[in-house]
Order: structure tokens, then sequence, then C-alpha cells
């Protein structure tokens, strides 16, 4: 079965400062991924997605992920953090025999300034 | 564009009462997801249509919910009756098919359902 998995509940870090959080899948075959990131009371908003291609994806907001095959891995990345990107973060991976996204439990993002 | 519009925003009802919630999916998508935001379960996948047909509704905890499209602007989630335990925030979600590619989920803002 299709899994991701989002190794920490919460993820500390200060305001310009570099930010990663940690995503990992279980798939058969070559995978589709996303990030989305949900701010407080509001709905999930996609960030990025891997489909093919190049292994580092750029998304909104100034975030970026890598995909990395080897390592079944596909970490989001920030250069420099802001304090408005504290919030929610969901990587899913879409099921390719339902077509369902499959998403992780979720990490929470604390920026401090 | 609107994006994926929900009504209500926020329910309270008692146990035993009926619920409907209600989504506008973004216009021309042909898929349509609804799920549910606990703090113990998560986000679950309770249904999802494709071109207003139910595709997959194993994710329906029980009879007590249905949901319907009646059409490709309009769906529908029904709990009856209700219990304290589906308090939760319920999100719908639209997509389109382009082929070949696979194409991320617009989530509307949510429906928070608190049940007495």
């Amino acid at each position: 079965a299709q899994s991701v998995a989002q190794p920490e509940d919460q993820v500390n870090v200060a305001e310009g400062n570099p930010l990663t959080v940690k995503c990992t899948y279980s798939v058969s075959g070559n995978p589709y991924l996303f990030w989305y990131v949900q701010y407080p009371n509001r709905g999930l908003q996609f960030l990025l997605k891997y489909i093919t291609g190049d292994n580092l994806v750029k998304g909104s907001y100034g975030f970026e992920a890598e995909f990395n095959k080897s390592q079944t891995s596909f970490h989001l990345k920030k250069p420099s953090a802001l304090v408005s990107d504290s919030a929610l973060y969901f990587c899913a991976v879409r099921d390719k025999d339902t077509d369902k996204l499959i998403f992780g439990t979720g990490t929470r993002l604390q920026v401090f300034p | 564009d609107a994006g994926v519009i929900q009504s209500p925003r926020h329910e309270v009802t008692e146990m035993g009462q009926e619920v409907t919630l209600r989504c506008k999916p973004i216009s021309g998508h042909d898929y349509l997801f609804w799920y549910r935001q606990t703090m113990m379960r998560g986000l679950e996948l309770l249904i999802y249509f494709n071109n207003n047909v139910p595709i997959d509704d194993s994710g329906m905890p029980e009879d007590r919910f249905s949901a319907k499209m009646p059409n490709a602007s309009f769906s529908t989630l029904k709990i009856q009756p209700s219990e304290p335990r589906d308090s939760a925030v319920y999100f719908c979600a639209s997509s389109f098919s382009t082929g070949s590619s696979y194409n991320e989920q617009f989530f509307g803002p949510g429906t928070r359902l608190t049940v007495l």
C-alpha cells in the first residue's frame, strides 16, 4: 500500500534560518508527491508537486522540495524562514490504484521571531 | 475564480439531528472529494466523485453518512442522525484531470461541525 510518513510532529526554527520539513514515502513504481500547507482555520493549500523530471521542485512562497529516490524522501525546504510560514504542513502521495491522495499526519512548523 | 465554496462555515447541532454540508467545486473541475479532519484521526478521505459519479466511498464511516453530487457544480454530505463523535472539520476539494498528468486538489475553507 502507498503511504507517506512525516516523522516530526513539530519543527521549530528561528526567522531567517533555513527550514526543512521531512517526508518519506513508500510506493510501488514512480511516485506522485505533493506538499500542502494549512493555516489556522483554513483549508489545505497546494504548495508544490513532483511528478517527473528535475528532482528539485520549486513551489509557492519560496518553498522547494527535493525528491530523493534512493532515500525515498521528499523533504520540504526554504532557505530563509518567515514568521508567517508558521502553519501545519502535509506531505501526500497519489495512490495510483485508486487516484486517492494519501496524506501524512502533518508537521507543525513554528517560526520564532 | 472564487475557489471551492463550502457552506455553512460553522454548524452546531444536537445529537440526533440531520446535518447537511454543501460544496460548490471550482468550475471545470471533474473530481470532487470530501474529507474529515480531527485531532485524533488527522485528515481522512470520506468519498470522491468523478464527473458526478461516486467512485470510492470506502471512507464513509457508516450508513449515517451519505453524499450526493446531482450536477457538476454542487455536492452535499449528509449525516443523519448526527452523533457527538461526528464533530470535526469537513473539507471539500476539487481537481481536474488532464490525461496523463495528475493535478493538485483545491480545498475549500471547511465546515466546522459541532454535535452536542
